[in-house]
């Protein structure tokens, strides 16, 4: 089975900080990783997909990594801001197409 | 449509009723989802339709939810002699087959007193 773990749980910035969220996974035979945000009481917002074959994936100031040796994804965003202040999903995609999620790092980015 | 497009936005239902929540997904996507997101909890899978393949229905946590997709489109979770405990949002994702990034709808909140 699948575990996905996100560290730390809550995570509070000044304006301009750079972010790094963290995903860790258990099985390495994943097939793609994909990171979410989610605002308070909206749906999941697709930030990046990184499939397995790739290191590392770059939208704007997003960019997220994948290691799958060492089980982990990483999630950078460069420059906070106020509007990046939400909870960020990682999810593992099994080889059945299935998506395991954490439980999500809430960032609250201060002005 | 533009996105994946779920209805109602908001239900309180009274237990011991039936419920039935729409899900529209984007056009051409023939992967569906439900997943379940209780207030403070994760992500909580409970079905995938891939498209005429047989639904993978592991996550449906008792007999009393169902759900199917008409067509390859619009999928229907139907939720019967609801219980407090399904108070939650279920929410509805699309792709364009397994394995491609997955897009997610609003979410039906669903309240059961």
């Amino acid at each position: 089975k699948q575990e996905v773990t996100q560290i730390p749980a809550a995570l509070s910035v000044p304006e301009g900080e750079n972010l790094v969220l963290n995903c860790s996974f258990t099985d390495s035979a994943i097939y793609n990783l994909q990171w979410f945000r989610q605002d308070p009481g909206k749906g999941l917002t697709s930030l990046l997909l990184i499939q397995s074959s790739q290191r590392e994936q770059t939208s704007g100031r997003l960019n997220a990594s994948l290691d799958k040796s060492s089980g982990r994804s990483t999630l950078y965003i460069a420059a906070s801001q106020p509007g990046d202040s939400a909870t960020y999903l990682c999810a593992a995609f099994r080889n059945d197409y299935k998506l395991s999620f954490g439980a999500g790092t809430t960032v609250t980015v201060r002005a | 449509g533009a996105g994946v497009s779920q209805s109602p936005s908001n239900k309180v239902t009274e237990k011991g009723k039936d419920v039935e929540l729409r899900c529209d997904p984007i056009s051409g996507h023939t992967a569906l989802y439900w997943y379940r997101q209780s207030l403070g909890q994760g992500l909580e899978f409970l079905i995938y339709f891939q498209g005429n393949s047989a639904p993978d229905k592991s996550g449906l946590p008792s007999d009393r939810f169902s759900a199917e997709r008409t067509g390859g489109s619009v999928s229907t979770l139907t939720i019967q002699r609801t219980q407090q405990e399904d108070s939650a949002v279920y929410l509805c994702a699309s792709s364009l087959t397994g394995g491609n990034p997955i897009y997610f709808g609003e979410g039906s909140w669903l309240t059961v007193v």
